[in-house]
């Protein structure tokens, strides 16, 4: 059972375009979300995050928007850069006991920024 | 500040072999500590998590256990590895107030094992 769902293994845009992935989720009880980048042979890094009770929040070239009624939430970077080109993770959490938080992540979205 | 390392970085092991991949945080105490496997074509699947020394959760039934010793050690094993154990291998750790907000990970550089 896929809890967050990235439907688009991959999304190519021109340098200086809008790149938008997308994400989606089944589970109610998650109550914050992020997106990780993630480049080949590394560890994940973090990018943005956002909270339930927001529907946006930016950061610079990043703004993440979350669409609770309909479970979903999308990243929007602009203008995009060829440094952008990564391995996109979407993922989500609910408190699962004390203070534990688990992350339950997508299967990602390849961006390639193009000169 | 804090580190996460683990090692080794790249591991190629035939199937029926043991694995040993270990991680170790720096510069916090009681993290919450967690394995992820990223398989080919695959997301980044959450194997085991760990709130304390030897409290030990797993995700998943699988080939491969995990132990944590020490505070800030965490330890995955196999004691017969399958093909299908292949793939790149992350530890991470969490700290509640550590972050932008709760559940951000932390992530180690990753340990690539191919079961040949």
């Amino acid at each position: 059972d896929q809890q967050v769902k990235q439907n688009s293994p991959s999304l190519s845009v021109q340098e200086g375009r809008i790149s938008i992935l997308n994400c989606d989720y089944t589970n109610s009880m998650f109550d914050y979300f992020l997106w990780y980048k993630k480049y080949p042979a590394e560890g994940p890094t973090f990018l943005i995050s956002i909270s339930s009770i927001k529907d946006k929040n930016e950061d610079g070239r990043f703004t993440v928007f979350l669409n609770k009624s309909a479970k979903h939430l999308s990243l929007h970077i602009v203008p995009s850069q060829p440094g952008d080109s990564a391995v996109y993770f979407c993922a989500a959490s609910a408190r699962s006991g004390g203070s534990n938080y688990k992350l339950t992540f997508g299967k990602g979205t390849l961006l390639t920024v193009n000169p | 500040s804090q580190t996460i390392h683990q090692w080794p970085a790249t591991l190629v092991q035939p199937v029926g072999s043991p694995l040993s991949l270990e991680c170790t945080v720096e510069g916090t105490s009681n993290p919450n500590l967690y394995w992820y496997r990223q398989a080919a074509g695959r997301g980044l699947q959450l194997l085991f998590y760990s709130v304390g020394i030897g409290q030990i959760s797993s995700e998943v039934p699988q080939n491969l256990s995990a132990s944590r010793p020490q505070d800030r050690q965490f330890i995955l094993s196999s004691k017969k590895l399958l093909l299908s154990d292949s793939g790149f291998y992350l530890c991470a750790w969490s700290v509640d107030g550590v972050g932008a907000g709760p559940g951000e990970l932390f992530f180690g550089e990753g340990s690539r094992l191919t079961v040949l």
